[in-house]
């Protein structure tokens, strides 16, 4: 069955630190990983996906099959990074997303 | 355009009691989907439709049904509620049915059965 986990529900970092919010996942097939964020009194938004490369705000994540963790990082954290994250996949043929259940930063000044 | 739009945004209602959520999609969006979200939870797949076609039910009971209309816009039935059908409940749209793509994100419909 298909499962993510996000062991962290709280995570602190001081402003200019690194930060790494783990995602560890299970899927029998060949998955599409992403990460969604949601900000205070925003909705929820894509942050990346796996299969884009790209740096979104400083974030990056890298697809490690062998480990199946899809873990999220950025170098310097910022204030504006406090958000709620989500962890999340889909397969590769069809549109139905699993989520994990969510790691609150917040970034000390 | 103003996103994905959903209605009503906040309800309550009693055990027993029949609830219908709506949901518009972003222009030119042809599939919805629909998510619970517990306090504390991400959220849960419900149903996935393109093109006026159920695509995908995640693990929920016959309670729940939903349906797209021409327009692309969606409704989310649940009969014989339940204190545990207390949630957020995220409507998404996105371009794409088949393929994982973006999913854009309404504010949601907050139940609370009692």
């Amino acid at each position: 069955a298909q499962r993510v986990t996000q062991p962290e529900k709280l995570l602190s970092v001081f402003k200019g630190a690194p930060v790494e919010l783990k995602c560890n996942y299970s899927y029998s097939g060949s998955p599409e990983l992403f990460w969604y964020v949601q900000y205070s009194r925003q909705r929820l938004q894509l942050l990346l996906r796996h299969i884009s490369r790209e740096s979104i705000k400083g974030f990056t994540a890298d697809l490690n099959k062998g480990e199946t963790s899809f873990h999220l990082k950025k170098p310097f954290a910022q204030e504006e990074d406090s958000a709620m994250y989500y962890c999340a996949l889909s397969a590769l043929t069809g549109n139905q997303f699993y989520f994990g259940t969510g790691t609150s930063l917040t970034v000390i000044p | 355009d103003a996103g994905v739009t959903q209605s009503p945004t906040h309800l309550i209602k009693t055990r027993g009691q029949h609830v219908t959520l709506r949901c518009s999609p972003i222009s030119g969006h042809k599939s919805v989907s629909w998510y619970q979200q517990v306090l504390g939870q991400g959220p849960q797949f419900i149903f996935q439709y393109y093109e006026k076609e159920e695509r995908g039910r995640g693990n929920f009971p016959d309670r729940f049904s939903a349906r797209q209309f021409p327009n692309y816009s969606s409704e989310l039935n649940v009969n014989a509620l339940l204190l545990g059908d207390s949630a957020l409940y995220l409507c998404a749209s996105s371009l794409q049915g088949r393929d994982p793509g973006e999913l854009f994100f309404g504010e949601g419909s907050r139940l609370t059965v009692l």
